[in-house]
């Protein structure tokens, strides 16, 4: 069990930009999640996959946002056009699928918004 | 709507004493309840959960937990601290039963904790 990984781990952009993350979520989990979490605050929940799936997206995932897991194996996350408010750490989750289980979280991505 | 809350954003303790940190929520139906440790720069480890059964779980490090319905409480707790023990600590639910599936989770703000020698 190698764990949740996450890349890059820090990314530094200027406004306007795009920029993309990779997950690669513990091998033998179908579940895959993205959460937003900024300074003083909870992780929020973005979106998350079942196998390839896309089964939920969260209000907060603007249209400028946009995930993917093609293979059902790792994902990314893009963000379009970032803006000042997008600084923020992108953290990684995931599960097995039964009932109850709890998710695995990876180091997350920071991303800085110059 | 679920959701969770932290009342404190900060607690200290001396080394050796029990520490607790409190821990509501508010959901639909049956909670399932987890708790999960955050040092800095790194992201969320699982330290327990409460699915069915016992009120009181244990978990990773010495860690425990009481579930009390009536209260709608989670309470992470230990009998002695550790100056190692320091970091953020967030609360999480999620509905046990969800229409559509999905175990999307709700954290609180979480809470500092900080244990001095």
């Amino acid at each position: 069990d190698t764990g949740v990984s996450q890349n890059p781990r820090h990314k530094i952009t200027k406004r306007g930009q795009n920029v993309t993350f990779r997950c690669d979520p513990i091998s033998e989990h179908n579940r895959l999640y993205w959460y937003r979490q900024t300074l003083g605050q909870g992780p929020e929940f973005l979106t998350y996959f079942q196998n390839e799936a896309q089964l939920e997206k969260s209000r907060l995932l603007s249209d400028r946002f946009s995930a993917e897991r093609p293979k059902g194996s790792f994902s990314t996350l893009e963000i379009q056009r970032t803006e000042q408010g997008d600084s923020a750490m992108y953290l990684c989750a995931s599960s097995p699928v039964e009932m109850g289980m709890a998710q695995h979280f990876g180091d997350g991505t920071r991303l800085s918004i110059l | 709507a679920q959701s969770v809350a932290q009342p404190e954003d900060q607690v200290n303790v001396a080394e050796g004493n029990p520490l607790t940190v409190k821990c509501t929520y508010s959901v639909s139906g049956n909670p399932y309840l987890f708790w999960y440790v955050q040092y800095p720069n790194r992201g969320l480890q699982f330290l327990l959960k409460y699915i069915t059964g016992d009120n009181l779980v244990k978990g990773s490090y010495g860690f425990e937990a009481e579930f009390n319905k009536s209260q709608t409480s989670f309470h992470l707790k230990k009998p002695s601290a550790l100056v190692s023990d320091s970091a953020l600590y967030f609360c999480a639910v999620r509905a046990a039963f969800l229409t559509g599936g999905g175990n999307k989770l709700t954290f609180g703000t979480g809470t500092q904790l900080k244990v001095e020698l």
